[in-house]
């Protein structure tokens, strides 16, 4: 399978503080894209991070990207209430050279008021 | 002023029956896809269109058949359904071919019983 992989699952925090999300992925890319899911909705695109960049920042989000190891993590400073979401990273599939997404398994995040 | 609209938001159906399900987007974008999440939230590609012209059909059943009438509309039928279709179908486009930053619509729950 191709599909990448998140950790942690799930994590819980309190308001205010960071969270980290690590993402492995098993073949080359051209980009990398985080992308949240609110419960019950569609995803909404966060960032994306090309191949030749090690670093991304928007806002309270923070992404690295290191291609030698085939990861990434987000890094969500500062979180609300209302970050509470599941967080996925998604790559493109660069043998096929198609604009296929692959996903991978999620990080629930619980952010506690 | 939805970017990508999909109809019905839940569907409930007896297995055997045909469905479909339609999606539009009034972004202007070229190409569109349709995801499956089941219900560990695991997402895979299933098909994608640029331009109405079909780019990627992921070993899907052969009992799902995507159409797009025009590069706005991307409907995706179902014949004959069975117990494990039960899941919940994303309708996404991005600009073009190689841009694949995707915009989501809010899902399709299906359930099969």
């Amino acid at each position: 399978s191709q599909q990448g992989e998140e950790d942690p699952q799930a994590l819980s925090i309190q308001e205010g503080e960071n969270a980290t999300m690590n993402c492995s992925y098993k073949t080359s890319i051209n980009n990398l894209q985080w992308y949240r899911q609110n419960s019950g909705r569609g995803l909404v695109h966060l960032i994306l991070i090309r191949s030749n960049e090690r670093e991304k920042h928007s806002g309270r989000l923070r992404v690295t990207l290191d291609t030698s190891k085939k990861s990434s993590s987000l890094l969500i400073t500062a979180s609300r209430a209302a970050d509470t979401a599941s967080y996925f990273c998604a790559t493109d599939d660069y043998l096929s050279n198609t604009d296929k997404l692959i996903f991978g398994t999620g990080t629930r995040l619980q952010v506690f008021p | 002023d939805t970017a990508v609209s999909q109809t019905p938001k839940y569907l409930v159906t007896q297995m055997g029956n045909d469905k479909s399900i339609k999606c539009e987007q009034n972004l202007g974008h070229d190409t569109m896809y349709w995801y499956k999440q089941d219900s560990k939230k695991f997402l895979k590609i299933m098909f994608s269109y640029n331009n109405k012209e079909l780019i990627i059909n992921e070993t899907v059943p052969n009992r799902f058949s995507p159409k797009s009438p025009d590069k706005a509309h991307l409907n995706l039928h179902i014949n004959s359904l069975e117990l494990g279709d039960s899941a919940v179908y994303f309708c996404a486009s991005s600009l073009t071919q190689g841009n694949t930053e995707a915009f989501f619509g809010q899902g399709t729950r299906l359930t099969v019983v």
